[in-house]
This record gives structure tokens, C-alpha cells and sequence, in this order.
């Protein structure tokens, strides 16, 4: 079973449109978690921590189900800057020094 | 903001050579990191470094690789003899320890092209 799964998509929507993504990771003791963001061949981009209480930053709306080992993000009103692949990450370690593990990605195209 | 930076921005060798891809983490930083991307692929793990040491690998990080802070200021990993299958995305991170995980900082990487 990997580590942590995704939906490679891609995801089609129209501007405006809310899209939601899932994740699922396969180690109970996992403690930090996050989603990246990661434009065609650069380095992927630290988009926000997911918390078992839900988080919001604009836009954007993740979530934990630490039962479920299940993660989301929720993008609302899309805009075609948001096009990209979006990176479900967990850190088996609850400080900033363990190494990351990384999913597959799901892939986000916006359009007009 | 303060970033991490990585040369060369592309390289390209010839199977069985030597390279050394350096990174410059940010100046406070204590934590790094060495990952890779193939293209199509996700990223993953290849190595930390802390005190001088590593403090964790994985399985990919076999005798062929090695990494080093030669100064104060650069991280190196240095790939002995490359094979067609090291061709990738190798991204340099580096973190200050602190909870919000270590991924905060990723250099621009470096694509390595293996012929």
C-alpha cells in the first residue's frame, strides 16, 4: 500500500468553480500535514498545514480525519493561476526535521 | 524572504561520471535535506543531514551517494557514478527544526540529465 495516495486526476473545471481533492496516508503515527503546490518543473511550494480542527487561507480549506487517516483540500471560485499539482504530504515527525513523504499529486487544470 | 539556492540549474553527464550538485541552504538553518523527482513521478526522500551527519536516508541513497558540508554555507550530494535511471529533479531543502515541517524551504533544484 503506498504511503500516501491521491487521485492523479487531472481535474478539469471551469474559473469559478470549487474543486476538492483527497488524500489518504497509510501511517498511524504520522503527526504534521500539508499540501504543496507544485508548477510544472519547479520545486514544489509549501501551500498550507492541515490541522484535525480544519484550516482556511483564503480560498483555500483543508482538512484531517486522523481516524479516517484521510486529508482534503477544498479550492473555492478557481482562477486559472490556481492550475497546477497539488501535493498531499505527511511528516512522521511533530518537529520541523523529519524528512517528508510525499503523494503522488493530483493534477489541476482551470479553465476559461 | 530567504530561499535556498541550488547549482547548476541543469546538468548534464554521461553515464558512469562523477557529479556534485551544491546547494546554499538558508544562512540559519541546521536541518538539510536532499530530495528527487523522476520526471512523471513524485518526489522522494533521499537523505538528511544534521551535525555533520545523516541523520536518515532511504533506500535509495545507496553507495553511490554521498553528501557533505564542506563550509559553512554549502551542502553538497555527489553522485559517484551515474546510471541512465538518476536522471531527475534533485531538490535541496532546508529547515530550522521547528514544528510546520521542513518542506518550507526547497531550492529550485536542479534537473540532471544522465546520457
Amino acid at each position: 500500500r503506498k504511503e500516501v495516495e491521491q487521485d492523479p486526476g487531472p481535474f478539469n473545471v471551469p474559473e469559478g468553480a470549487t474543486v476538492a481533492f483527497n488524500c489518504t496516508y497509510s501511517n498511524s503515527a504520522s503527526q504534521s500535514f500539508f499540501w504543496y503546490r507544485q508548477d510544472c518543473r519547479k520545486e514544489p511550494k509549501l501551500l498550507m498545514s492541515v490541522y484535525s480542527s480544519g484550516n482556511e487561507d483564503g480560498r483555500f480549506t483543508a482538512q484531517l480525519n486522523r481516524a479516517s487517516q484521510y486529508i482534503s483540500l477544498l479550492i473555492r471560485d478557481s482562477k486559472l493561476s490556481d492550475s497546477a499539482t497539488y501535493l498531499c504530504v505527511v511528516n512522521n515527525g511533530d518537529t520541523g526535521r523529519r524528512a517528508l513523504t510525499f503523494g503522488s499529486g493530483t493534477r489541476l487544470q482551470v479553465q476559461p | 524572504e530567504p530561499e535556498v539556492t541550488q547549482t547548476p540549474s541543469h546538468q548534464v553527464t554521461q553515464m558512469g561520471q562523477e557529479v556534485i550538485l551544491r546547494c546554499v541552504p538558508i544562512s540559519n538553518h541546521l536541518y538539510f535535506y536532499w530530495y528527487r523527482q523522476i520526471l512523471g513521478q513524485k518526489v522522494e526522500f533521499l537523505v538528511s543531514f544534521y551535525n555533520n551527519e545523516i541523520s536518515e536516508k532511504s533506500e535509495i541513497f545507496d553507495d553511490q551517494f554521498s553528501v557533505e558540508r564542506p563550509d559553512g554555507s554549502n551542502f553538497t550530494l555527489k553522485i559517484r557514478s551515474t546510471k541512465l535511471e538518476d536522471s531527475a529533479m534533485y531538490f535541496c531543502a532546508s529547515s530550522d527544526g521547528t514544528s510546520g515541517g521542513p518542506g518550507r524551504f526547497f531550492g529550485p533544484g536542479t534537473r540532471l540529465t544522465v546520457l
